[in-house]
């Protein structure tokens, strides 16, 4: 199975300040990444999805895809409490999704 | 996006009761579901994975005697906790993908169930 690695955190972020979340995986196999984000108490939803190397953009969110040193990132333009989240990577190739431990961000009003 | 939906949200029950749990795809085909295990502060933890009339498979460690799941429709799974105990107490979560035929194998994720068994 494609596995990723994350750091558990917390990281903890003022408010306005970008937050960066890093995903490393070891299978160079891996094409595409789904970032998923988990408030407490409640289940994880999709937020970004990339396939292609280089950035991706969505609203405060954008996704980064480095193939070539097996990283996908998701940086948090002008965070907000209300981003306060675990965030979660996952290679979409794997059925079921595997997901790593995910970052738990804190971000401080 | 597509609409995964758990009944019921939250349940208490006594031990050695048992408590069913459905998960619906509301507005989708769901030609494989998943069921996770989420302990406070922990990660989320696959119990089985359950495709549309056939038996699901179990990841190592979990009962499958324990948690029956059943995937009767391409929009309905349910698991039943049997016999639960205190330590069966969690927060279920259910997901899907849609049938065959996307790019992408993305899950929806129901909203959870959490149980409490006193």
């Amino acid at each position: 199975q494609k596995e990723v690695e994350q750091n558990s955190g917390p990281l903890s972020v003022p408010e306005g300040a970008i937050a960066s979340l890093n995903c490393t995986y070891s299978d160079r196999g891996s094409q595409s990444f789904f970032w998923y984000r988990q408030y407490s108490g409640k289940s994880p939803e999709l937020i970004m999805f990339i396939y292609s190397n280089g950035d991706k953009e969505d609203g405060r969110f954008t996704a980064q895809l480095n193939k070539a040193s097996q990283y996908v990132s998701l940086l948090i333009r002008d965070s907000q409490p209300s981003d306060s989240a675990t965030y979660l990577c996952a290679p979409s190739g794997n059925t079921p999704l595997v997901f790593g431990k995910g970052t738990r961000l804190s971000v401080i009003a | 996006g597509a609409v995964v939906s758990q009944h019921p949200s939250r349940v208490i029950c006594k031990s050695g009761t048992s408590v069913k749990i459905e998960c619906r795809s509301l507005d989708f085909q769901a030609t494989t579901m998943f069921w996770y295990r989420q302990f406070p502060k922990k990660s989320l933890m696959l119990m089985a994975t359950s495709n549309e009339g056939s038996k699901a498979t179990y990841e190592q460690g979990v009962e499958k005697d324990k948690f029956l799941i059943n995937h009767a429709s391409l929009t309905l799974s349910t698991l039943t906790v049997t016999s639960a105990h205190p330590e069966d107490s969690s927060f279920y979560i259910c997901s899907a993908s849609q049938a065959s035929g996307r790019s992408y194998n993305e899950q929806f994720f129901g909203p959870g169930t959490r149980l409490t068994v006193l």
